[in-house]
């Protein structure tokens, strides 16, 4: 593992099913992040963690949830999937400790479409 | 909360000419700026980054970009442009409060015509 790793690449899914989507990283970087890219919005945070153990709310967190049980992985999870969580989303990581002038590394992405 | 605004949704330009794509903050205090790029289908990569220092800023695939306290402006410029620059453009700001969020622009998409 190089970086940060998302699975799966890309995902079909019913309305209403529960979905995880999985982040990884191998950098020790304490900090994580989950962001939704959608046209003509850019990139808005839907959750963070700044270490193992805590998380926080972003802009957009409504119908998702995370957990960060150990420092590599950040799962993100949709209770109950909805059309308008159809979007490409994004795991960051940083390090922590330095306020916001952290450099973030993205993974590759998850295009995830709701039907 | 900080902000970030790219007015310019999508540029062209041709191959070998220069660009610029405008970015806009609002912060209070002196802010730590970014600059990333995505290629089509990939992650985000950083190209630059201002936190403090000289105001001109390089940074990879000959990049630079220059903070302007004066104008909350953080201008991304390349003097000649390639076809590869072909991506989409992120401006960035973080604050300095102990949170580690970034808040990123609506992007700029650019596209290179020979």
């Amino acid at each position: 593992i190089a970086g940060i790793t998302q699975a799966p690449t890309s995902q079909i899914l019913a309305a209403g099913r529960r979905m995880t989507l999985r982040c990884t990283q191998d950098m020790r970087h304490n900090a994580m992040y989950w962001y939704r890219q959608d046209l003509g919005l850019g990139l808005r945070l839907i959750h963070y963690s700044n270490t193992a153990g805590t998380t926080g709310k972003g802009e957009v967190p409504d119908g998702y949830s995370v957990s960060r049980a150990n420092t590599d992985d950040f799962p993100l999870t949709l209770a109950s999937a909805v059309p308008s969580q159809t979007s490409v989303y994004f795991c960051a990581s940083s390090q922590s400790g330095r306020g916001g002038r952290n450099e973030q590394f993205f993974g590759p992405g998850t295009r995830l479409t709701v039907l | 909360a900080q902000s970030v605004t790219q007015p310019d949704i999508h540029i062209t330009v041709s191959e070998g000419a220069s660009l610029e794509l405008r970015c806009n903050y609002s912060y209070g205090a002196t802010p730590y700026l970014f600059w990333y790029v995505q290629s089509p289908g990939q992650g985000l990569q950083l190209l630059l980054k201002y936190f403090s220092g000289d105001t001109l800023v390089q940074g990879i695939k000959g990049f630079e970009a220059e903070f302007k306290r004066s104008q909350s402006s953080f201008n991304l410029r390349k003097p000649s442009v390639h076809w590869s620059d072909a991506a989409e453009y992120f401006c960035a700001v973080g604050a300095d409060f102990g949170n580690e969020k970034l808040t990123f622009g609506t992007g700029t998409r650019l596209t290179i015509i020979p």
